[in-house]
């Protein structure tokens, strides 16, 4: 099976500009969570989605990130305006219910 | 609240060495205990799991066994190979809203 897709891999932008993920899980999996990982570093859990809807998002600084994960299968994770700290790889995973969770490759985000 | 503490790094050991890889953990009630691998320039891939206590995980040659009494689960391998070289993260999954908590990772360099 197909395992979960991120676009872009890397994404190299000037702070204060906006930037979007994309994040396609396993086909079929409800759960979707957002991380962020900077170097060195465990992931920190973002934002986790249920289907459409918001699960937790206690992490998640909504001053300048938001997440939308529309009709419960892709989702988006933007970022507005970038700060210098917010540079790390942004991981998107999926579950299929309880425990195990699945990886994408992650985006690489570096914010001069 | 729920959290993994697991062995500061770098480690670097030889081929062919024992390597193990500390982990405890803090949780109520009776989470699910897993080993993530991160290869370089890579999204973290699932090792292995365990899901009750005395659960033993084994993959690729390493174990790990859930430990109630001492609330670990150390992960080991008697035999490292190069291929090995990698970021390792224990992780908890609390069963009660499916969420997870990673520790900071341990690296590992084997050396031929």
């Amino acid at each position: 099976e197909a395992g979960v897709a991120q676009s872009p891999r890397y994404k190299i932008i000037e702070k204060r500009q906006s930037v979007a993920f994309w994040c396609n899980p396993i086909s079929g999996h409800a759960t979707l969570y957002w991380y962020q990982q900077i170097l060195g570093q465990g992931p920190k859990l973002l934002i986790q989605f249920q289907n459409n809807g918001v699960v937790d998002d206690s992490q998640l600084p909504k001053d300048r990130f938001s997440a939308e994960r529309l009709k419960g299968v892709d989702s988006t994770l933007k970022i507005q305006p970038a700060k210098l700290e917010d540079s790390a790889v942004y991981l998107c995973a999926s579950s299929p219910g309880r425990d195990t969770q699945y990886f994408g490759p992650g985006t690489r985000l570096t914010v001069l | 609240g729920d959290s993994v503490t697991q062995m500061e790094g770098p480690v670097t050991l030889s081929e062919e060495a024992f390597l193990t890889i500390n982990c405890t953990y803090t949780a109520t009630g009776y989470p699910s205990l897993f080993w993530y691998v991160q290869y370089p320039g890579e999204g973290l891939q699932l090792l292995l799991k365990a899901t009750k206590a005395d659960d033993k995980g084994s993959n690729k040659g390493f174990e790990a066994t859930y430990r109630k009494e001492t609330t670990s689960f150390h992960l080991e391998k008697g035999s490292v190979q190069v291929s090995d070289s990698a970021v390792y993260f224990c992780a908890l999954n609390t069963n009660t809203g499916n969420q997870f908590y990673f520790g900071t990772g341990t690296s590992l360099t084997v050396i031929p």
